[in-house]
């Protein structure tokens, strides 16, 4: 059971919007910012998204972060065949000490 | 280019210990904050633990705290995990990440990872 919580899995149509919610709660969404990365399995994760709106450069601009409170959100925009991967939050937690990932939201391209 | 290259994995036996090593490359990793992540087969990211400048600050998951310990050599641009007593809950693929502090701080590079097999 992860302290973020992510749907397990979305799908969409190439050219669509698909968006990955990512709940949490006072001690680490609401006080910390969000990370989002992006794993294809076999490979490194990647950044794809960081303090919560921010793309690190060569991320295409039709990945963007937000949050508001306790939740955060990435969208994918004019959904593309390589986006085929998982997504995860990640955050801080202040009362844990430690950081805490989302349990990571299969994106599929139909 | 930034290269982070885990090694030490295998198969090991539970009870058994194991040393993780990463070495890097290309950026300043006394001045860096590094972590490690791991992912178990079928399962999600989940971090492991993380050490800041000067090993100033360790933090550690509490499902691994006691049993695993994690250093750095700046010296030789490298990051350790010493792994005791484990289970075949750790087995994972371990990732080596970087950022440039703990908390509000991004992982910004990872490795490609090494596999853990615990198993009898």
């Amino acid at each position: 059971q992860s302290v973020l919580t992510q749907p397990p899995s979305t799908s969409g149509t190439p050219g669509q919007r698909v968006i990955i919610s990512c709940s949490g709660g006072t001690f680490n969404v609401a006080r910390n910012v969000v990370n989002w990365y992006q794993h294809l399995p076999g490979t490194a994760p990647k950044l794809l998204v960081h303090s919560n709106s921010q793309r690190p450069s060569g991320v295409p601009d039709r990945f963007s972060g937000s949050k508001s409170g306790t939740s955060a959100s990435l969208a994918i925009s004019g959904l593309q065949t390589e986006d085929e991967a998982d997504y995860y939050c990640a955050t801080w937690d202040d009362s844990l000490k430690g950081y805490v990932f989302g349990g990571g939201t299969k994106v599929t391209v139909l | 280019e930034v290269h982070l290259v885990e090694s030490g994995g295998g198969l090991v036996r539970p009870g058994q210990s194991l040393r993780l090593s990463c070495v890097a490359s290309a950026f300043p990793f006394s001045t860096s904050c590094m972590t490690w992540v791991r992912q178990a087969p079928g399962k999600g990211l989940e971090w492991v633990a993380s050490i800041s400048w000067y090993s100033t600050y360790i933090y550690y998951v509490d499902s691994v705290r006691g049993r695993f310990t994690i250093s750095r050599d700046d010296a030789k641009n490298s990051l350790y995990l010493d792994m005791n007593s484990l289970t075949a809950e750790d087995t994972a693929i371990y990732y080596c990440t970087r950022s440039s502090g703990l908390g509000n701080y991004e992982f910004d590079y990872w490795g490609q990872g090494t596999l853990i097999t615990v198993s009898s």
